[in-house]
This record gives structure tokens, sequence and C-alpha cells, in this order.
């Protein structure tokens, strides 16, 4: 079965420095991954996604890379915020009408934003 | 529109007993699926569901039972708790969202103590 593996697992930066975090999934048919963003006591939320078909995907201060071949991709923030502190977490799933679309997420990285 | 509701928000439980996790969501989605959260190692599937009727074990399921009669509701079961059981669990479904993306709504979950 599909194994994401997510690193770092911890990650300190200064506010308005850039954070990234990556990550490896081992299924090739995966092509759909999505990030999310855990405050303290909250549920997860989704932040961004990309699918298999797009290499880059960006929102404001936040991008999503893509490598097919390498099978991993990555979250970009800039101009980090002390609102950005948070466990962020990848995500893969096969998507489609014969797939169940199980989420299989990384270990998540919680990251701190100095000020 | 409440969106995807768990109860209860917390629970102590006294090894070897059981209880049942309630996840109720009104939109009308096909897929649900049940995560449980321990630190540092991320979300792990302990059952999924693509439909009234069909279940189906994902990664951790030793321990839980689900059931899916109706499309709006999905239990899962903890027959026998042990102290490996605590956790936060959460529930999730799944929606179409557009240009082959997808939208997985999270429950605020359930934090469940076994001791």
């Amino acid at each position: 079965g599909e194994n994401v593996e997510q690193h770092p697992s911890t990650l300190s930066v200064q506010e308005g420095d850039s954070a990234v975090i990556k990550c490896t999934y081992s299924d090739s048919a995966s092509n759909y991954f999505p990030w999310y963003k855990q405050e303290l006591g909250k549920r997860p939320q989704l932040i961004i996604d990309i699918r298999s078909n797009v290499g880059e995907k960006k929102d404001q201060r936040i991008a999503v890379t893509l490598n097919k071949t390498a099978k991993h991709f990555s979250l970009h923030i800039t101009e980090t915020q002390p609102e950005d502190s948070a466990v962020y977490f990848c995500a893969a799933s096969r998507t489609g009408s014969s797939n169940t679309g199980k989420l299989i997420f990384g270990q998540g990285t919680t990251l701190q934003v100095k000020p | 529109n409440a969106g995807v509701t768990q109860t209860p928000k917390f629970r102590i439980l006294k090894i070897g007993q059981s209880m049942t996790l309630q996840c109720t969501q009104d939109m009308n989605h096909n897929y649900m699926y049940w995560y449980r959260q321990d630190p540092g190692m991320g979300l792990k599937l302990i059952y999924y569901s693509v439909g009234a009727g069909i279940t189906d074990k994902g990664e951790v399921p030793n321990g839980y039972n689900v059931s899916r009669s109706t499309t709006e509701d999905f239990p899962l079961r903890l027959e026998l708790a042990a102290p490996s059981q605590t956790s936060v669990y959460f529930c999730a479904t799944r929606t179409r969202t557009g240009g082959g993306n997808y939208g997985y709504t999270f429950g605020s979950g359930t934090r469940l103590t076994v001791v």
C-alpha cells in the first residue's frame, strides 16, 4: 500500500523567512496530494492541493511543487508569520471513479515561526 | 448545514469497556473515513466506506468495527478498550469540488482516553 514520508518533523524559522516541508510517496498510482494545517486542539484544514497532471500550484504565500518521477512533493511558505505556526500534514491519494479516495498521511511537521 | 458532527468530544474509558463514537454528516457524501491521530504519528486510517452498506478496513483496523446503514451515519465501535486505543479520532467525508479536485471535511474530533 501507499506510504508517505514527511520531513522535517519540526521546523523553526524567523518571521519573514521561508519554510519548506518535503514529502515522498511510494505508490506511483497516487494522483492527488493535499496539504493540511492543524492548529492545537483543532481539526485538520485543507490549505492547498495538487493533482499529478500539474507541477506547481500557488495560492498567495503558499505553493506546492510535485515531482512525479522522483515521487516527492513539497510545501513552500514564504514571508512566514506567527499565525503560520501549526502542524502541517501532507497526504497522498488515488482518485477516480474506481478508487476509494483514501488519504494516506505523512507524520506531520511542527512549524514554529518566531516573531 | 452542520457538516460533519462527532460525538462525544471527550471520553474516558476503563480497560475492557466498549463504546461507540458517532459520526453524522448532512452533506449527502458517499465517501466517509475514520482516522486516529497519535502524537508525532500523523493520521492513520482505521476504516472507510464508499456508500451505505459498504465498508472496508484501512491501515489500523484491529480492535474496531464500523457499520454504514445510512448515508448520513458512520459509527465506529470499540470493543474491549485497551490503553493503545487512547487517541484522538477524526471522522471525515469526501466530495468532488470541481476540476478533478476533492474536498475532505473533518469532524471536530473525539479525544478518547483508556485507563
